[in-house]
């Protein structure tokens, strides 16, 4: 069974850019959240989707946005990129609530 | 906000020692999670608990969900080099669809 699969895995851009990046959950699973990884902030919540829908959000400016498609696949954005963007962003899929399984996660470093 | 408070922040410690770490809050959860994450990876489950009062091993890892809800521990006996790493607990919501990560535990094994 394929694990949690994100895209890509290493990308640099530019202050004020803007950068999507992508998640494919293990087979089956519906729900996908999405965590900001950095050295001082340990693992924060981004937001959760299930079944296309957002169930749940953290305390991110709006400049961070996501989504779920169909097939249970999901994509985040970030707009107006600041330098403090930069951290390993993890995405986790899970069949409902419980065991969370993550992908490898996405480097961004913003310059 | 929820949070769970983990400790310690961080061990060195001799191969062959054994290493215990915990997670407490002021929340109850309605499972605990246990992850391992190496440099540069995502976060690997180790042990998932469901029950207050749950012990659950792993290989030479042993978990417990505390019998308030309100705690976990996770303890490593005889450990070995390759145990580096973060380790990471995690506490699902009562009721809620929102999981909780502790700051983490960064393990150093000196062979």
């Amino acid at each position: 069974k394929a694990g949690v699969t994100q895209t890509p895995r290493y990308l640099i851009k530019t202050r004020g850019q803007q950068v999507t990046l992508s998640c494919s959950p293990i087979s089956g699973h519906r729900s996908v959240s999405w965590y900001q990884q950095t050295p001082g902030q340990g693992l924060q919540f981004l937001f959760e989707y299930f079944s296309e829908t957002q169930r749940n959000k953290g305390n991110f400016p709006g400049r961070f946005s996501g989504r779920q498609f169909s097939n249970s696949r999901s994509e985040m954005n970030v707009s107006t990129l600041e330098l403090g963007d930069s951290a390993l962003y993890l995405c986790a899929s899970s069949m409902s609530t419980d065991e969370a399984f993550f992908g490898q996660g996405t480097r961004l470093t913003v310059v | 906000g929820q949070q769970l408070n983990q400790s310690p922040q961080s061990m060195f410690i001799q191969e062959g020692e054994d290493v215990s770490m915990n997670c407490t809050s002021s929340s109850i959860f309605n499972t605990w999670l246990w992850y391992k994450q190496e440099p540069g990876e995502g976060p690997v489950l180790l042990i998932a608990l469901y029950k207050a009062g749950e012990l659950t091993s792993n290989g030479r890892l042993t978990a417990q969900f505390g019998i308030t809800r309100k705690d976990s521990f996770l303890n490593i006996s005889a450990s070995i080099p390759s145990d580096v790493g973060i380790y990471f607990c995690a506490g699902v919501m009562t009721g809620g669809f929102k999981t909780i990560f502790g700051a983490g535990t960064r393990l150093f094994v000196k062979a």
